[in-house]
């Protein structure tokens, strides 16, 4: 079965700074996506970025970037220029087909003023 | 544009007492529909997922159900809830282009 893990329960950064999550996951598969997705204290979940297992090329959304390392089953998320909105849960998932995602347990980020 | 309505946003129910969840999507045909549950300080797992009208798949064996009544509604229900199924429930769609957008979540607590 496929698996998540994100290893950093919390972190905190200064305004502006640059902050990376780790994800790692655990699949046989070759084909597949890889989504971050924020969860501010409202709760809803939000689409951050998302990356196509059989592109090389790592997905970028504004200051919000990943690195994506598929023999090490690596996803990262780097945000840069970090804000005080980027406060929140961010959750590593992966997409085992249909759109059945399974997530990592989160990591809670904290950008201070 | 396409939105999701979940309902109700905040929920205390007794224990032996059934539950009925609803969602709803606007602005797209056919979706995929699924229901995610978040305990407490947890990522989310999937419950369950429709690709049609009376199409349910079950992920995990649980105490709930869920039903697809019309294309766009999606419900989860339980005859009787137990203390576990306190949680923050997800619903969530997709137009198979891969990407899933969810709901404002319902939070249950079973007391």
């Amino acid at each position: 079965a496929q698996t998540v893990t994100q290893s950093q329960p919390e972190m905190s950064v200064q305004e502006a700074e640059t902050v990376t999550l780790s994800c790692t996951y655990d699949t046989s598969e070759s084909n597949y996506y890889l989504f971050w997705y924020k969860q501010p204290p409202s709760r809803q979940m939000i689409l951050v970025i998302r990356q196509e297992a059989y592109k090389q090329q790592n997905a970028t959304e504004n200051r919000f970037s990943v690195n994506f390392q598929k023999a090490a089953k690596s996803f990262s998320l780097k945000i840069s220029d970090s804000q005080l909105g980027d406060t929140a849960m961010y959750f590593c998932a992966f997409d085992q087909g249909a759109q059945k995602l399974v997530f990592g347990q989160g990591t809670r980020l904290t950008i201070n003023p | 544009s396409q939105t999701i309505h979940q309902w109700p946003a905040t929920l205390v129910q007794p224990v032996g007492s059934p539950l009925s969840l609803e969602c709803t999507v606007e602005g797209t045909s056919n979706p995929n529909l699924y229901w995610y549950r978040q305990a407490a300080g947890r990522g989310l797992q999937l419950l369950f997922y429709s690709v049609g009208i009376g199409q349910i798949s079950s992920e995990v064996p649980q105490n709930l159900s869920a039903s697809r009544p019309q294309d766009r509604q999606f419900i989860l229900s339980s005859k009787k809830l137990l203390l576990s199924d306190s949680g923050f429930y997800l619903c969530a769609w997709d137009s198979h282009n891969e990407k899933l957008f969810f709901g404002s979540g319902t939070q249950l607590s079973v007391l």
